[in-house]
């Protein structure tokens, strides 16, 4: 069983609706969770970070985190042609290593 | 600020060839990371660097040495290359374990 968990996508969705993309993890003692975002050809660069149970806003984006289920999600309101990207889900287990998820390709149809 | 920056950003080797990749932040952070990034393998860690000093075995380190020069640079090096080692590379850097900044990347193709 892979460590983080993401479905590959792709996953479509019409300009203005809400993408919502989700992460499963297996390490029960993971403590900080990480969303980024990786354009074709480019790097992953980060959009959204949670620590603690519960959701976190900041703009169009919201993370929500449910530890006792070890479920990650990022929901993205008025999604835009311009969101279409990968979206990795990062868990950080502790130390200094943090395992990413394969990825979830979003294409957002104008 | 530059952020992290990566050399080269495309090579071509040829099977047992060698070659370092190099990479820099000028973000003053403490850790920095090598990792490879394969088609629906998602982005594995190959070593990490906890600080100045300090370099550590990641999920695949088999075939890479690396060396952190001082707190800014962090070279990864193929001492042998195989075709198995095609892939794309990125240098990370961290203030400790929050969240990671990356580099543009190296496009490596081992024939």
């Amino acid at each position: 069983q892979k460590e983080v968990e993401q479905n590959s996508g792709p996953l479509s969705v019409p300009e203005g609706a809400i993408a919502s993309l989700n992460c499963t993890y297996s390490d029960r003692g993971s403590q900080s969770f990480f969303w980024y975002r990786q354009y074709s050809g480019k790097s992953p660069e980060l959009i959204m970070f949670i620590y603690s149970n519960g959701d976190k806003e900041d703009g169009r984006f919201t993370a929500q985190l449910n530890k006792a289920s070890q479920y990650v999600s990022l929901l993205i309101r008025d999604s835009q042609p311009s969101d279409s990207a990968t979206y990795l889900c990062a868990v950080n287990t502790g130390g200094f290593k943090t395992i990413f998820g394969a990825g979830t390709r979003l294409f957002v149809k104008a | 600020n530059a952020g992290v920056t990566q050399t080269p950003k495309f090579q071509v080797l040829k099977t047992g060839q060698s070659m370092t990749l190099q990479c820099a932040q000028d973000m003053n952070h403490n850790s920095m990371y090598w990792y490879r990034q394969d088609p629906g393998m998602g982005l594995r860690l190959i070593y990490y660097s906890a600080s100045e000093g300090t370099t550590d075995k990641g999920e695949v380190p088999n075939g890479y040495n690396v060396s952190r020069l001082n707190k800014r640079e962090f070279s990864l090096r193929l001492e042998s290359a195989a075709p198995s080692q095609t892939s794309v590379y990125f240098c990370a850097s961290s203030d400790n374990n929050n969240e990671q900044f990356f580099g543009p990347g190296t496009r490596l193709t081992v024939l």
